[in-house]
């Protein structure tokens, strides 16, 4: 079956940039998604076919996919940005996959 | 706005069985695929089952193949994971979501608060 591998972990500053990868074989021909979720809550899209950002979220969110490589960065990354990070890629033509998750620490 | 409210979860002994259902507002829902996820305490995200709008087509996750059940029910606007043979695995926070788009390629957009399954003996 198709794996999606993450860091379990991403540091940055505040006003930095942040990037969290998401790898799998051939995984710019799929379509990638990206998730947050915040401790308590539900997962939130905040990038979908693997560019496209979902109306509310802030435009510092940005996705990129290239490769056996997907991107999440967000910039100028802000205290409230720390949270659980998910990639989500199609591993056949009708099931979903998850990475392993990346926690984001702001610090 | 979309709305999605898990119910059904609670302590339940392994080898038995459990129904979710997932409530949806807000939104057509006959006109929308709808994902099962779930996610054990401390652990990641994991998918579990995914329903066509119609209800036409299902596919599950290998470790819930034969052993789970989503439905829908159109007129009721509910979405349904009927669980059986539960183990001890099985324990996790359980989201419904809608699907967006086409399979593959399409995303799961909105997401209920989820219904916690415990397992216990």
């Amino acid at each position: 079956s198709y794996e999606v591998t993450q860091p379990p972990s991403v540091s940055v500053s505040p006003g930095q940039t942040a990037s969290i990868t998401c790898s799998g074989d051939k995984l710019g021909d799929r379509s990638v998604c990206w998730f947050q979720q915040k401790p308590g809550q539900s997962p939130v899209l905040v990038i979908y076919q693997d560019i496209k950002r979902p109306s509310g979220i802030p435009e510092r969110f940005s996705g990129s996919s290239s490769g056996n490589t997907a991107t999440l960065t967000i910039s100028g990354t802000q205290a409230m940005d720390e949270a659980d990070y998910y990639c989500q890629a199609w591993d056949s033509s009708t099931s979903v996959v998850f990475g392993g998750g990346t926690k984001l620490t702001v610090l | 706005q979309v709305q999605l409210v898990e119910s059904g979860g609670g302590v339940v002994q392994p080898g038995r069985s459990l129904r979710l259902s997932c409530a949806a507002s807000g939104f057509t829902f006959r006109n929308y695929g709808m994902h099962w996820v779930r996610q054990a305490p401390g652990k990641g995200l994991e998918w579990v089952a995914l329903i066509w709008y119609d209800g036409g087509k299902k596919v599950y996750a290998d470790s819930v193949e034969g052993r789970f059940s989503i439905s829908r029910d159109n007129s009721k606007n509910t979405l349904y994971l009927e669980m059986n043979s539960l183990r001890a695995e099985d324990a996790a926070i359980y989201f419904c979501a809608t699907h967006v788009g086409g399979v593959p390629g399409g995303y799961l957009e909105s997401w209920g608060r989820g219904t916690p399954v415990t397992l216990s003996s």
